[in-house]
Parts: structure tokens; sequence; C-alpha cells
């Protein structure tokens, strides 16, 4: 079946660091992989996707790449900002089916 | 153009009690998705409505739950009777007729707290 394992949380983080939420996954076949972020009293909101493997996902300085042959899709950023405190949520689409993982929370300090 | 909005916010309920959950979906978007997080878990699928009809609820836990839309607009989503075990945040999201699935626009989420 399709999973999704995400990075346990949370992550604390200063301004300017660099960011690694390790997400990997299981699927048959050819699965969609995104990433999700969800901000404080908001709903989610499709941040990347990556459609076939080695494509990368860009969006707001950050990056994913769709790696098959480890079955990854990392969410990295090279300098977090206040702002980027929220859950981020990896998530694959495949065969009709949308699973999402856990969740991940960072928090940017100043 | 308003978001995909939900109500309430936050429910606290005792066990055994009754809650519905309420979602607004964006004007004119066919597709209309529950989904929920359990305890820091996973977001998981609940159900999909296509306007008024029920394409795909498989991932109802059991009958407790019961979601209708009416019309094909809002969508309530009746907890009867709550269980500890259903505490958790319910996302609502909302796709036009011929968005991909994963072009969801999600609500907020209600916060359910069964005591």
């Amino acid at each position: 079946g399709n999973s999704v394992t995400q990075m346990e949380g949370p992550v604390t983080l200063s301004e300017e660091a660099f960011l690694t939420i390790n997400c990997t996954y299981t699927a048959t076949g050819y699965p969609s992989l995104f990433w999700y972020v969800q901000y404080p009293g908001e709903g989610l909101q499709l941040l990347l996707k990556a459609t076939k493997a080695d494509d990368k996902g860009s969006n707001k300085g950050f990056e994913a790449t769709y790696r098959k042959e480890t079955t990854s899709f990392h969410l990295e950023k090279g300098s977090v900002q206040v702002s980027d405190s929220a859950v981020y949520f990896c998530a694959l689409y495949n065969n009709n089916d949308m699973r999402f993982g856990a969740g991940t929370r960072l928090t940017v300090k100043p | 153009e308003a978001g995909v909005t939900q109500f309430p916010s936050h429910s606290v309920i005792e066990k055994g009690q009754t809650v519905t959950l309420r979602c607004d979906p964006i004007s004119g978007h066919d597709n209309l998705y529950w989904y929920r997080r359990v305890m820091g878990k996973e977001i998981k699928f609940l159900l999909h409505f296509v306007k008024e009809s029920k394409q795909d609820e498989s991932g109802m836990p059991n009958n407790r739950f019961l979601a209708e839309r009416t019309g094909g607009t809002y969508s309530t989503l009746k907890v009867q009777p709550a269980e500890l075990e259903d505490s958790g945040v319910y996302f609502c999201a909302s796709s036009p007729s011929r968005a991909r699935t994963y072009e969801q626009y999600f609500g907020p989420g209600t916060r359910l707290t069964v005591t």
C-alpha cells in the first residue's frame, strides 16, 4: 500500500540555519510527491510538488528532490526565517489515493 | 474570494455527546473532502463528495460518523456518540471539478476534544 513516513518533530532552529526535514515513502508504481505547509491558524497549503523521479520541486526557498532509488523526498531550505515557523506535511498521491505524513512542527527563533 | 471555512474552530464535548462540524467550501467547488489528524499523527482521508454525492467514503472510521452535503454546498460531519479516540483536528478541503486531486484548498480545521 501507499504510505509516507516523515521525520518526527518538533524541530527548533535559529534564524538563517539550514533546514532538512526527512520524508520517505512506500508506493507501487510512480506516485506524485508533495510538501504541504500549515501556518498557525490557517489551512494546509501546497508548498511544492514533484511528479516524476529526479524532479525537483521548489518554492519560497524550499526545495525537495524526488529520489526513486531511495524512495525519499526530503525538504530543505538553506536559510530559514522566523516566518517559516509552521507544520510541514509530506504527502503522496498514487492510484487515486492521497496519503499524508504525520507532520513536523518547525519553530524558528530570532 | 473567501477560502474554505470551518466552524467551530474548537469544540470540547464529553464522551457520549453529539457534535456537528461544518465546512463551507470555496464557492463553485464541486469536490469536498474531509480529513482527520489524530493526536499528532498523519492526516487521514475520511470521505469525498462530488456535489451532493459521496464519491468515496472508505476512510470513515465507523457508523458513529455521518457526513452530509445537502444541495452540494456546505457539508456537515456529525459524530454521535463521540468517543475519546475521536479527538483530533478535522480538516475540510475543496477543489474545482476538473482539478487534480492534490490541488485542494484546505480550511483551518476544527479541533475536537472529547473528554
